[in-house]
């Protein structure tokens, strides 16, 4: 059975330019989750998905969006970029929400805001 | 609030044992994760507490204390593929997935 799958691996942008990363669960898994991965902060939480519909929100700007398709592959985007945006971005699935024991993260995209 | 407080870095020898600590402060406590992070690559499952007490896994062992609000990882028979970030998450009520995780304790093994 294959893994999360995340694109693009890595990514360079420049400040103001808008990005969208892409994630593809395990096959059957219905609920996505998204993080950021910085040095100074950690994993932090972004969002979660299930169903088509956000079900959880973590504290980041509005600048921050995603969505869910009825394959249950997920997108997240981010508009203006700032520098501060530049992070390792991980996504991860489960069969369901509520069992994030269960969760499986992919490699992530690297994304860099110059 | 949420606050997950865990070392920095870590540094101990091939063959000996470690103990990774972590303190937590959230609100709706479910339970707490350790997950495994080599550089570069995704984290990995390694446990989940959610009763207190002591599990173990092998050569990795996690620990809970609910009243305590405080947790640790038990490393045994360490190996130089154990250097790692190792992460203490903690996971909410809200019916989701949504774990807040510390920083990282960065563990060396030196021989």
């Amino acid at each position: 059975k294959a893994g999360v799958t995340q694109t693009p691996r890595y990514l360079i942008k420049t400040r103001g330019q808008q990005v969208t990363l892409s994630c593809s669960p395990i096959s059957g898994h219905r609920s996505v989750s998204w993080y950021q991965q910085t040095p100074g902060q950690g994993l932090q939480f972004l969002f979660e998905y299930f169903s088509e519909t956000q079900r959880n929100k973590g504290n980041f700007p509005g600048r921050f969006s995603g969505r869910q398709f009825s394959n249950s592959r997920s997108e997240m985007n981010v508009s203006t970029l700032e520098l501060g945006d530049s992070a390792l971005y991980l996504c991860a699935s489960s069969l369901n929400p509520g069992l994030a024991h269960e969760q499986f993260f992919g490699p992530g995209t690297r994304l860099t805001v110059l | 609030g949420q606050n997950i407080d865990q070392p920095t870095e870590m540094t101990a020898t091939e063959g000996a044992i470690v103990q990774i600590n972590c303190t937590y402060q959230t609100s709706g406590f479910n339970g707490l994760f350790w997950y495994q992070q080599h550089a570069g690559e995704a984290p990995t499952f390694l446990s989940y507490n959610v009763l207190d007490g002591l599990e173990e896994k092998g050569r990795f062992s996690s620990f809970l204390s609910r009243s305590k609000g405080y947790s640790y990882l038990l490393l045994k028979e360490l190996q130089m593929k154990d250097s790692a970030s190792y992460l203490c998450a903690a996971d909410s009520t809200g019916g989701g997935n949504k774990l807040t995780f510390g920083t990282g304790t960065q563990l060396k093994v030196e021989l």
